[in-house]
Order: C-alpha cells, then sequence, then structure tokens
C-alpha cells in the first residue's frame, strides 16, 4: 500500500531531551515536506526537500532540523525541544508533479 | 506572500443541509487550488483540486470551481451527511509546487 509512515504516532518528552521523528515513504517520491498543525493557525511548513541531499526552511524552521540521506526518508530532528513546539506534526511527500500524500501525524507534548 | 482566508467554523448542519465554505486566495500568478480534509484523529487527505481558472474539482459530492477574478474556491456539496463531519482545508500551490500554503481550517458538524 502506498503511504507515508511517521513515527511515533504520540511522544510526550520534557524540555531539552532531543527527539527524532521519522518519516518513511514507500512511493519514490522526490519532495517530502513537514508541517506542523496549531488550533487556529491551520498547518505550517517547517522545512521540504526537493531530493536527496536537498532541503530548504518552509516558513517556521526555527527549534527543527531535518536530514534527506535516503530519498525514502527525511526526518524532523528537535534538537532541544521546548514547550511551544508542543504540536501536531505531519509529514508529506509527492512525485516531481503531483500532489501531496500526507501521514497520519505525530502529536507531541513537551513538558 | 501567498495566503489562504476561510471562514471561521464550526459550520453546524443538519444532515441533507447545503454546504458552502468560503475560501478566496491571494497569490502572485497562477496557484493550483486545493480542498483537504482530516477526519477526526487522521492525517489529511485531499479531496479535490482545480490546477487553472475556471476548472471545477469534484470528489464525493463535493464540488469547488476555480474563480480568478474573485480570487477564489469556495467548497459546496448539496446534501451532507453526518459521515462529512471533519475539518475542511483550503490550499494553493505555487508554481514550483515545492509548498502548500494552507487556510486556518474549518470545522464542519453534521448532525442527523
Amino acid at each position: 500500500e502506498a503511504q507515508v509512515t511517521q513515527n511515533p504516532r504520540y511522544l510526550i518528552t520534557v524540555t531539552g531531551k532531543k527527539l527524532t521523528v521519522t518519516c518513511s515513504q514507500n512511493m519514490n517520491h522526490e519532495y517530502m515536506s513537514w508541517y506542523r498543525q496549531d488550533p487556529g493557525l491551520g498547518l505550517r511548513q517547517i522545512y521540504y526537500s526537493m531530493n536527496v541531499e536537498a532541503t530548504d526552511k518552509g516558513d517556521v524552521p526555527e527549534g527543527y532540523k531535518v536530514s534527506r540521506k535516503e530519498k525514502r526518508n527525511f526526518p524532523l530532528i528537535l534538537e532541544s525541544p521546548s514547550p511551544n513546539q508542543t504540536s501536531l506534526y505531519f509529514c508529506a511527500s509527492r512525485p516531481e508533479k503531483g500532489t501531496y500524500t500526507f501521514g497520519s501525524g505525530t502529536r507531541l507534548t513537551v513538558v | 506572500g501567498d495566503s489562504v482566508t476561510q471562514m471561521e467554523g464550526p459550520v453546524t448542519l443538519s444532515e441533507e443541509a447545503f454546504l458552502t465554505i468560503n475560501c478566496t486566495y491571494t497569490a502572485t500568478g497562477y496557484p493550483s487550488l486545493f480542498w483537504y480534509v482530516q477526519y477526526p484523529g487522521e492525517g489529511l487527505q485531499l479531496l479535490l483540486k482545480a490546477t487553472k481558472a475556471d476548472d471545477k474539482g469534484s470528489n464525493k459530492g463535493f464540488e469547488a470551481t476555480y474563480r480568478k477574478e474573485t480570487t477564489s474556491f469556495h467548497l459546496e456539496k448539496g446534501s451532507v451527511q453526518v459521515s462529512d463531519s471533519a475539518v475542511y482545508f483550503c490550499a494553493l500551490s505555487d508554481r514550483g509546487y515545492s509548498t502548500l500554503t494552507f487556510g486556518k481550517g474549518t470545522m464542519l458538524l453534521v448532525s442527523p
């Protein structure tokens, strides 16, 4: 089944403890992207990637890192999480000329 | 920069009522326009899209027409069902398709 898989689905962590949210797609898509969803703000893009070793900042990149060493994987790294990064995170991927497919989301709580 | 404005919710309707969710956009050039739906506890699913002016996207009884003169992409359905209860997001994509710019979302609640 074609899909975008994120892990974990739920995560509670403490301020300052590094964490990684994984994202993997099995569709050989070139583009991948991370969004965060917050009440009243909709979805905002954090980072996106055009292909392996090609990433760029979205609208809200502060406090996040990404890497794209393999085409299928696009992990989101929070080096020192803070409570304002408590949010619902979505990974998405798309082919070069096509629409995005979204993962099921990761609900992160930073206390 | 690009932006999308949607009507605020929640929109509360009875089953079989007519639905309109307004969406207007600001963009340079000629973006593609999308409606995504998010059911409770799930990710976003593409509902419909339109890539050029006067195109009509349609799916599952929902329709939206790309109106360049009014910069709008309103979502409509003639007869809603309880199962349509969800959050609906209007979005646009620039020419490079690298990013999606979303509206804030509109929650739809349909009662029997």
